[in-house]
């Protein structure tokens, strides 16, 4: 099946620790996102890449960080220095818009992580 | 980053009853798109709105993009129980011919069907 896969669903960490979020795609699209969702409000953008090794910040970057070596590969790190890491974290993909002919892209997200850190 | 104003914040309603919830924005966009997010997990593309006026449905759901293209709606006909569920707004600017800009998403509406 094509789609979104964020591993794992739920993770625990103690703080002070940096921790990695997985997020595989094999969708074959060329843009990748990392989402923070705190409840009851909407998703803040933390970092988003449109092609293989090169990346931007999202309006919430400080405290994160990531890589892109793979087209379907766009692993989130939590650092410690995150102050306030307990979050679900969302991944989504897209295919970049001047890949379209109309319409614009899409974002498709996957099924998320829930992390703890206490 | 900017938000969307997401209105109502959440809803309680009977089963049966139709549902309308919209968004509003200081900027212009160039898309809007309406998702829904069950509990822990990841939101679902319902409906993708690309032109000023628009009007598109997907079953019982039916969005518009505004013609001033700050705002956007979302109407539910005839709720059933699996409607339930926190729905989003995002809407993105389009800078350049290039690359994705980013969507800006708004705060949710949460939908609870009253039995």
């Amino acid at each position: 099946d094509g789609g979104i896969t964020q591993s794992p669903k739920y993770l625990f960490r103690k703080e002070g620790q940096n921790v990695t979020l997985s997020c595989e795609q094999n969708l074959n699209h060329d843009a990748m996102y990392w989402y923070r969702q705190d409840p009851g409000q909407g998703l803040r953008l933390i970092y988003y890449s449109q092609i293989v090794n090169d990346f931007q910040k999202g309006d919430i970057a400080e405290g994160y960080s990531v890589s892109r070596e793979k087209k379907e590969s766009f692993p989130l790190t939590v650092t410690s220095a995150q102050k306030n890491p307990t979050a679900f974290y969302l991944c989504a993909s897209s295919i970049r818009r001047d890949a379209l002919g109309s319409g614009g892209p899409i974002e498709y997200f996957g099924p998320g992580t829930r992390l703890t850190v206490t | 980053g900017q938000q969307l104003n997401q209105s109502p914040q959440s809803m309680f309603i009977q089963e049966g009853e139709d549902v309308s919830m919209n968004c509003t924005s200081s900027s212009i966009f160039n898309t809007w798109l309406w998702y829904k997010q069950d509990p822990g997990e990841g939101p679902v593309l319902l409906i993708a709105l690309y032109k000023a006026g628009e009007l598109t449905s997907n079953g019982r759901l039916t969005a518009q993009f505004g013609i001033t293209r700050k705002d956007s709606f979302l109407n539910i006909s005839a709720s059933i129980p699996s409607d339930v569920g926190i729905y989003f707004c995002a809407g993105r600017i389009t800078i350049s011919n290039f690359g994705n800009e980013k969507l800006t998403f708004g705060t949710g509406t949460r939908l609870t069907i009253i039995p």
